[in-house]
């Protein structure tokens, strides 16, 4: 069964800090991974999205890295702030159909 | 706005009703999804459609039933729903792999 894992579950760092959020896979065949960002009751919003070929993907303080042959990724965020907190997902396409499977998310709340 | 939209926000409906929730994209793209969002449990992918066409049925009960009239609109019908029937329904679309997921924000279902 193709699975994704988050950890951690939660993670609460104070305001500043350089910070990484894993994501782990079962299958290495992937097309692409996307990591979301979704705040209490809303959708998802899209950050990065990382195809097979690709290594990593950068918007502004954000990096998230792909490393198909390990089964992971990593969302580093750079210079933590308040407004970064929120449910991090990671989900990726295992198949041609582009249906993306979902981690459980990381909760990170940033303290003033 | 992200460009797809969905209503209503919110819905509370008793387990005897019929209900039908809506998602519209004017994004141009070619696949729809809804995926449920229960409380502590990753999304789950609850059916595909490309082209109009029904993709993928993830095992849903037949009391959600799904329409896509065109490209652009995707419809949940609901009913005789259960209380664990309770969650976040986000539709969302995409275009294809190279440009990954788009959502909606959501709608907050409520079963009595």
């Amino acid at each position: 069964k193709q699975e994704v894992t988050q950890i951690p579950a939660a993670l609460s760092v104070p305001e500043g800090e350089n910070l990484v959020l894993n994501c782990s896979f079962t299958d290495s065949a992937i097309y692409n991974l996307q990591w979301f960002r979704q705040d209490p009751g809303k959708g998802l919003t899209s950050l990065l999205l990382i195809q097979s070929s690709q290594r990593e993907q950068t918007s502004g303080r954000l990096n998230a890295s792909l490393d198909k042959s390990s089964g992971r990724s990593t969302l580093y965020i750079a210079a933590s702030q308040p407004g970064d907190s929120a449910t991090y997902l990671c989900a990726v396409s295992f198949n041609a159909g582009n249906m993306l499977t979902f981690g459980g998310g990381t909760r990170l709340m940033v303290k003033p | 706005e992200t460009g797809v939209t969905q209503t209503p926000r919110h819905l509370v409906m008793g387990m005897t009703n019929k209900k039908s929730l809506k998602c519209e994209q004017h994004l141009g793209h070619n696949a729809m999804y809804w995926y449920k969002q229960s409380a502590k449990k990753p999304l789950e992918l609850m059916f595909v459609y490309s082209l109009e066409e029904r993709v993928e049925n993830n095992s849903v009960p037949s009391r959600f039933s799904p329409e896509c009239p065109n490209s652009s609109h995707l419809f949940l019908h609901l009913h005789t729903l259960q209380p664990e029937d309770s969650a976040l329904y986000l539709c969302a679309s995409s275009q294809d792999r190279a440009h990954g997921y788009t959502f909606g924000s959501g709608t907050r279902l409520t079963v009595v």
